[in-house]
């Protein structure tokens, strides 16, 4: 089955600084790699994806990118914000039915002021 | 459009009672997942069904969980004879039967403690 892992497991940054997460997953088969953001005590909340067609995504401050040959993905947010302090979880698998979303372990992200 | 409801949000019971959670998909969506979360932890798969079947239980403990979702009403997850270890976060998510499944989206989450 499909494995994902996810570094680092916490980070702290200044208030405007980049923030990069990165994954790697095992199975070939994967084609879909979101990100969700979990605040404290609440739901996981998808904030951005991506497909195996592209390579890069952006949506305002937040940007994914995509190495199929080497099968890693990367969170980048950019100008961080206190808000943007919570857990954000990679996860890969593959399109159609009968597939499920394997999650890394989790990035706890402290943005300082 | 209500999005994904579960309850109850919040559960106790003792050790060697039953835990029954409870997940109604967003409308239009006929597939459910559930995945629990320990403390401190990543969200780990449990199950995948849709309508009157069970696609993947390959997160599913052995003994003592069952998870359904009928034709009629909401997924439930069933837990009997709960352990200490039980306790965690169990979110339910639901997707689209189409291209855009494992776009998922997840409920509030049942907080389950166990005495």
């Amino acid at each position: 089955g499909e494995n994902v892992e996810q570094h680092p497991s916490t980070l702290s940054v200044q208030e405007g600084d980049s923030a990069v997460i990165k994954c790697t997953y095992s199975d070939s088969a994967s084609n879909y790699f979101p990100w969700y953001k979990q605040e404290l005590g609440k739901r996981p909340q998808l904030i951005i994806d991506i497909r195996s067609n592209v390579g890069e995504k952006k949506d305002q401050r937040i940007a994914v990118t995509l190495n199929k040959t080497a099968k890693h993905f990367s969170l980048h947010i950019t100008e961080t914000q206190p808000e943007d302090s919570a857990v954000y979880f990679c996860a890969a698998g593959a399109t159609g039915t009968a597939s499920k979303l394997t999650f890394g372990t989790g990035t706890r992200l402290q943005v300082m002021l | 459009n209500a999005g994904v409801m579960q309850n109850p949000r919040h559960l106790v019971r003792r050790r060697g009672q039953e835990a029954r959670l409870r997940c109604s998909p967003m409308k239009g969506h006929s597939h459910v997942y559930w995945y629990r979360q320990l403390p401190e932890e990543g969200l780990k798969f449990m199950v995948y069904l849709q309508k009157e079947n069970i696609i993947d239980e390959s997160g599913m403990p052995k003994e003592r969980f069952s998870a359904e979702f009928p034709k009629e009403g909401p997924s439930i997850l069933r837990i009997q004879q709960v352990v200490r270890g039980d306790s965690a976060a169990y979110f339910c998510a639901s997707t689209k039967s189409t291209s855009r499944a494992n776009v998922l989206t997840f409920g509030a989450g049942s907080r389950l403690t166990v005495l």
